[in-house]
């Protein structure tokens, strides 16, 4: 079965920052994975998606995600942290295993300092 | 903007009724998903709706039901509601599968007294 893990419930950076958000994920078939984030009070959106056609993978807002078949992670990074960057962070996969439902990760919290 | 809607925004109601969550799809978008967050229990899809038709389950309890209706807006009903049910409901949409994009609305944020 696929699964997803998110390391760290809780991430905090310095503003400017390198921001490294880690997903490892499980499938025995070649998957579609996501990152999204979801702001305090509001819904999920979609910041990155792999599809097979690139493995670094630009997203919005200056975050990109490096898909990693040898290590199966897709770890999401932003090279100088803002502090609208506060959010969660969820990673999900998808595939012909769970019949191309989302599987989610617990989500990634991360914090901002000054 | 994800043009995914859903109404109404917040609901406060008491334990053992009944509500209604709407949810309007993205023009062109066939599917319909609807989550429910908690703060104990994460995000968890409840239920999937392609067409019309029930595509997939996931941890939806017997006391709620979906339906997607032929102009593809969909309808999440929660009965004899309990204090655990107080949550984040999350519609998503996508078109055709497989690998479709999910995209969220606001979600609508349901508290039990």
């Amino acid at each position: 079965a696929q699964s997803v893990t998110q390391l760290g419930s809780h991430v905090s950076v310095s503003e400017g920052a390198l921001v490294l958000l880690r997903c490892n994920y499980s499938s025995s078939v070649p998957p579609y994975l996501f990152w999204y984030v979801q702001y305090p009070n509001q819904g999920l959106q979609l910041l990155l998606k792999y599809t097979s056609a690139a493995t670094l993978v630009k997203g919005i807002n200056g975050f990109e995600a490096e898909f990693k078949k040898s290590e199966t992670s897709f770890h999401l990074t932003k090279p100088s942290a803002h502090m609208s960057d506060a959010a969660e962070y969820f990673c999900a996969v998808s595939s012909m295993d769970s019949n191309y439902q989302l599987i989610w990760g617990a989500g990634t919290k991360l914090i901002i300092k000054p | 903007d994800s043009g995914v809607t859903q109404t109404p925004k917040h609901l406060i109601t008491a334990t053992g009724q009944r509500v209604t969550l709407r949810c309007s799809p993205r023009s062109g978008d066939l599917s319909v998903y609807w989550y429910q967050q908690s703060l104990d229990q994460g995000l968890q899809f409840l239920i999937q709706y392609y067409n019309g038709e029930e595509r997939a389950k996931g941890n939806i309890l017997e006391r709620f039901s979906a339906q997607q209706f032929p102009d593809l807006h969909s309808e999440l009903n929660l009965s004899s509601l309990e204090l655990g049910d107080s949550a984040l409901y999350f519609c998503a949409s996508s078109s055709s599968p497989p690998g479709g994009t999910q995209y969220f609305g606001p979600g609508t944020r349901l508290l039990v007294l």
